[in-house]
């Protein structure tokens, strides 16, 4: 069964330092998410990209937060100077088509900011 | 601006019985969906069951149903014959014309053997 991977599962880095986080969804899908799960609160969007360029991000999503598909297959979430607070769990996830279908997540990658 | 609200934090049921997990929801919105997601230790989402909001007939899966009150956006989750494997956080969620999927604070759910 296809899946969403993410990869590192676990980055460690320290404050200040950019990150990027990388994700390959299902290969067919066409619209793509990242969350935040910060540990013990709720998940939180921040952004969805269709057709090579973002069509919604959350108010989380300032100018320190990109993302990118380089090559067709990887989806990137790029953290310029990363922030104490942005330590949490960063979830991928793909979807066929915007609303009528299922959001597949990834297994998530933690960011742990030192 | 929707929302999601889950009232318990956390919950304990014995194995083998029945519990019923609460989510009410708000929006303006006549078409929607509803989601219920497990997130094991693991931390991986699984999406458990979910109900499309013109349907008026509640969603099952296997162990997993809902209990869909449009009207009062109730949105309710019960698992029957609880399992040791169903200990995990889950999560209500919402989702609508813009895509995002919006979710609760989440109930921890313990099964006690």
């Amino acid at each position: 069964e296809p899946e969403v991977t993410q990869t590192p599962s676990h980055q460690v880095t320290q404050m200040g330092q950019e990150v990027i986080l990388r994700c390959v969804p299902i290969s067919n899908h066409l619209y793509f998410y990242w969350y935040r799960q910060i540990l013990g609160q709720k998940v939180e969007f921040l952004v969805s990209f269709y057709n090579n360029e973002i069509s919604e991000k959350s108010e989380i999503f300032d100018d320190q937060f990109s993302v990118e598909r380089p090559d067709g297959s990887n989806f990137t979430l790029k953290i310029r100077s990363t922030k104490l607070e942005d330590s949490a769990m960063y979830f991928c996830a793909s979807t066929l088509a915007g609303i009528l279908n299922e959001q597949f997540f990834g297994p998530g990658t933690r960011l742990t900011v030192l | 601006a929707q929302t999601v609200t889950q009232s318990q934090p956390e919950m304990s049921v014995q194995e083998a019985e029945t519990v019923t997990l609460s989510c009410t929801y708000d929006t303006s919105e006549s078409d929607y969906y509803l989601f219920w997601y497990k997130q094991p230790p693991s931390r991986q989402m699984i999406l458990v069951i979910r109900q499309e909001a013109y349907k008026q007939q509640n969603a099952t899966e296997n162990r997993f149903s809902v209990n869909f009150q449009k009207a009062a956006k109730s949105f309710s989750l019960k698992i029957s014959d609880s399992q040791l494997g169903d200990a995990a956080m889950y999560f209500c969620a919402y989702r609508s014309g813009d895509d995002k999927i919006i979710f609760g604070k989440g109930t921890r759910l313990h099964i006690l053997p």
